[in-house]
């Protein structure tokens, strides 16, 4: 059974702060990974997917880095602003597209 | 393109009252998922249709919760009746393609609280 894990469960960092998010997944067997974003009571945003075959992507301030051999990713955010606030969940797809998400790590960007 | 709909955002109802949640998913998207997210965990998988049939349901408690997707795009999640632990998050989301390298797009949820 697959198990997603995300360290660590909250962050404060103060505005302008590079930072990096962590996951870590139990089985390699893996089709993609996604990184999402979710702001209270909102849903969630798709911010980067990367295919198993990718070692990562790029969007803006954010990177996403995939290793499948050793079941990790991360999440790597520059400059930190206070609107980056906000909780990020790591997910990954395995068997018939069936998507298994960690417990996700509270970010807050202070002024 | 709109994104996934979801009704109602938010609903309060008593233990063993019936509730009814209603999703409208991406045009042309034939894979819709409904997840379960209680404060502080990830979002659970409930149910998987892939056109108007169930591809998983096996985390559904299927002794009070039901789903349908009778035509092929828009889907409701019942609950009947609701205990205390129900009172959570109900994420629709959808997707174009039933392979493994399908990207989801998720709705804005609906926040139940069971009283």
């Amino acid at each position: 059974k697959q198990e997603v894990t995300q360290i660590p469960a909250a962050l404060s960092v103060p505005e302008g702060e590079n930072l990096v998010l962590n996951c870590s997944f139990t089985d390699s067997a893996i089709y993609n990974l996604q990184w999402f974003r979710q702001d209270p009571g909102k849903g969630l945003t798709s911010l980067l997917l990367i295919q198993s075959s990718q070692r990562e992507q790029t969007s803006g301030r954010l990177n996403a880095s995939l290793d499948k051999s050793s079941g990790r990713s991360t999440l790597y955010i520059a400059a930190s602003q206070p609107g980056d606030s906000a909780t990020y969940l790591c997910a990954v797809t395995g068997t018939a597209s069936k998507l298994t998400f960690g417990t996700g790590t509270r970010l807050q960007v202070t002024l | 393109e709109a994104g996934v709909a979801q009704s109602p955002r938010y609903k309060i109802i008593e233990k063993r009252q019936s509730v009814a949640f209603w999703c409208n998913p991406i045009s042309g998207h034939a894979t819709l998922y409904w997840y379960q997210q209680i404060l502080g965990q990830g979002p659970k998988l409930l149910i998987q249709f892939q056109n108007n049939g169930v591809v998983d349901d096996s985390q559904l408690p299927k002794d009070r919760f039901s789903a349908e997707r009778l035509k092929g795009v828009d889907s409701t999640l019942k609950i009947q009746p609701a205990k205390l632990e129900d009172s959570a998050v109900y994420l629709c989301a959808s997707s174009s393609l039933a392979g493994n390298v399908n990207e989801q797009f998720f709705g804005p949820g609906t926040r139940l609280t069971v009283l």
